[in-house]
Formats: structure tokens, C-alpha cells, sequence
């Protein structure tokens, strides 16, 4: 098993609509994750970051996690062109060592249609 | 705030010649963590380094070799170049150790693309 997966897609979704990225994990204690955009031939960039169970929102980016069910959500709303992109979920076991660095998913290719 | 700095951008190289790779983090922060980015393997962590220590590596073998100057700034080394080390280089930083702890996310650069013919 991936220790963190995601559907690759393509997903595509209509302009204006929801967006819902989903990400699974398999090592119990993660206590970190992130959303990172990544535009092609670019490099990663930091949208949300939660470490609690619930919502976190910030703009249009809602950020979801269930540490029961090892699972970790982004919703992107009135969807823009401008967000298609490549979305990665990382996640980090928790304590001061962080001893694997940052486990990223292989990322899911978002198509935003005019 | 400038971000994080990467050079070069773009470098071309042969079988069984060595590579190093420079990144300056952001002003402030003081952990450097470089990760290896193929289209097959995804981004995987390759070391960090805080403090002039490496603190953490990964599963890649030894001809992939890091160092940390007091001013934070990092490179990393390539030896006995394979193909299969062609790939997309990003250094990240972070203020604290662990580099991805409360308050404390990675930050990465713009990378470098490395190209073994």
C-alpha cells in the first residue's frame, strides 16, 4: 500500500463549480498536512496547511481531515482556469524528528473548463 | 521577501561525472531539505539539514551527499551520474527543524533541472 495516495486524474471540473480533491494516508501517526499546487514546469507552492481533525478554510480553499479514517480533503470553490494545476498532499509523522521528511501523494491533475 | 534561490536552473551532464547544486533558503529560515522529483516516482525526501547537521536522509544511496554552511545556505551533490538521475531537484526551507511541523511548512524553490545523457 502507497503510503499516500491520490487519484491522478484527470479531474475535471466546470468553471464556477467545486473542486474535490481527495488524499488517503496510511501511517496512523501523521499529524501533519499540506495542500501544495504545483502549475506545470513549476515548482510546488503551499495552499493549506491543517493539523486537527475538522475544516480549515482559507478563501476559496477548505481543507478537510479525518485522522479515523486516514483521509484528507481540499475543496476549491467558484472554480477559475487559473486553478488548474497539479494538486500534491503531503503529509509528516509527528514528532521533533520528522525523520522522513514530508511524504508527498504522486498528486492529482486538476482541468478547471471555461 | 525573497524566496527560496536555486542554481542553476538547468544543468546537462554525462554519465560518471559529479553535480553540485546550490540553493540559499529563505532569509530567516534555518532548515534546508532537498527532495528529487521524476514523473514515475513522484516527489520523494531526499535529506535535511539544520544547523550545519544533517538530520534526516532517505532512501537514496550514498552518492547523494549534502552539506549546510553557517549561513544557512546548502548544496547538494551528485557523484558517478546514472540516467536515472535525471530529474527535477527542489530544496525546500523552513524555519524549525523537522521542516514541516506547526507553523513551521516548507517553502520550495524553483529547482533544478538536471538532465544525465
Amino acid at each position: 500500500q502507497k503510503e499516500v495516495e491520490q487519484n491522478s486524474g484527470p479531474l475535471s471540473v466546470p468553471e464556477g463549480a467545486i473542486a474535490s480533491l481527495n488524499c488517503t494516508y496510511s501511517d496512523r501517526v501523521s499529524q501533519s498536512f499540506f495542500w501544495y499546487r504545483q502549475y506545470s514546469g513549476k515548482s510546488p507552492e503551499l495552499i493549506m496547511s491543517i493539523y486537527s481533525n475538522g475544516d480549515k478554510e482559507d478563501g476559496r480553499f477548505t481543507a478537510q481531515l479525518n485522522k479515523a479514517s486516514q483521509y484528507v480533503s481540499l475543496l476549491i470553490r467558484d472554480s477559475q482556469p487559473s486553478d488548474s494545476a497539479t494538486y500534491l498532499c503531503a503529509v509528516m509523522k509527528g514528532g521533533a524528528g520528522g525523520a522522513d521528511g514530508l511524504t508527498f501523494g504522486k498528486g492529482t491533475h486538476l482541468i478547471i473548463q471555461p | 521577501k525573497a524566496g527560496v534561490t536555486q542554481t542553476p536552473r538547468y544543468l546537462i551532464k554525462t554519465r560518471g561525472q559529479q553535480v553540485t547544486l546550490s540553493c540559499s533558503p529563505i532569509s530567516g529560515h534555518r532548515s534546508v531539505s532537498w527532495y528529487q522529483q521524476t514523473p514515475g516516482q513522484g516527489l520523494q525526501f531526499l535529506f535535511e539539514y539544520f544547523s550545519e547537521t544533517q538530520r534526516n536522509k532517505g532512501n537514496f544511496p550514498g552518492r547523494f551527499s549534502g552539506r549546510q554552511f553557517s549561513n544557512s545556505r546548502s548544496e547538494m551533490n551528485v557523484s558517478t551520474l546514472e540516467l536515472g538521475d535525471s530529474a527535477l531537484y527542489l530544496c525546500a526551507s523552513s524555519r524549525s527543524p523537522g521542516g514541516a511541523l506547526y507553523n513551521s511548512p516548507l517553502h520550495f524553490g524553483n529547482g533544478t533541472r538536471l538532465t544525465v545523457t
